[in-house]
């Protein structure tokens, strides 16, 4: 069965932190995302990588970076939390070069900054 | 720039109804469009999608959905409701030129028993 992986459901940070996020997918997909949801915004696109060590940013970079040194492994990274990125995290991958491929999520990091 | 519109916050249905959750789309070019299902504390589990072909796609647990180039539009509709339907749909779309997804906002459907 397909499996999107995010180490940490729930975390909390305070303000200043060095914040990292982990996904593994066991699917060999080449495409991997990263989301934030928050109530009434729907999914907004922080970064996404189609290819080891390749990223693009997304809708909301700022504040953000990420890693992929392995195909199956996608971090994101928040240099210094604070409080506005409080929210929930999804990491989603799919498949092929093509772009026609549905999105597989994890089952999000919840994200507290204190 | 791609953008996606889901008019409703929340839709209510009595179990057995028909249900229909709307969404309008915006892309540059031909789009690929999707529906989601997120169930509480859950990651969004795919439903299904238009790449190319029928208008009407069907998907998982008896789901479908329509779509109209005319109107821009891909609404999720079931001929029957059920209790167990109740949970957070997404709409999204990507430009077939790229790998970038948008998300609508979200509908909470209530199927009330």
């Amino acid at each position: 069965d397909v499996k999107v992986t995010q180490s940490s459901r729930y975390l909390v940070k305070r303000t200043g932190e060095k914040v990292f996020l982990e996904c593994v997918q066991d699917m060999d997909h080449e495409n991997m995302f990263w989301y934030r949801q928050d109530p009434g915004l729907g999914l907004r696109l922080i970064y996404f990588s189609y290819d080891v060590k390749m990223k693009e940013k997304g809708d909301i970079p700022e504040g953000y970076s990420v890693s992929r040194e392995k195909k199956e492994r996608f971090s994101l990274i928040l240099e210094s939390a604070s409080t506005n990125q409080t929210s929930m995290y999804l990491c989603a991958s799919s498949y092929g070069t093509t772009n026609t491929g549905e999105l597989f999520f994890g089952e999000g990091s919840r994200l507290t900054v204190l | 720039a791609q953008s996606v519109a889901q008019p409703e916050d929340q839709v209510n249905v009595a179990e057995g109804n028909p249900l229909t959750v709307k969404c309008t789309y915006s892309v540059s070019g031909n789009p690929y469009l999707f529906w989601y299902v997120q169930y509480p504390n859950r990651g969004l589990q795919f439903l299904l999608k238009y790449i190319t072909g029928d208008n009407l796609v069907k998907g998982s647990y008896g789901f479908e959905a329509e779509f109209n180039k005319s109107q821009t539009s891909f609404h999720l509709k079931k001929p029957s409701a059920l209790v167990s339907d109740s949970a957070l749909y997404f709409c999204a779309v990507r430009d077939t030129g790229g790998f970038k997804t948008i998300f609508g906002a979200g509908t909470r459907l209530f199927v009330k028993a």
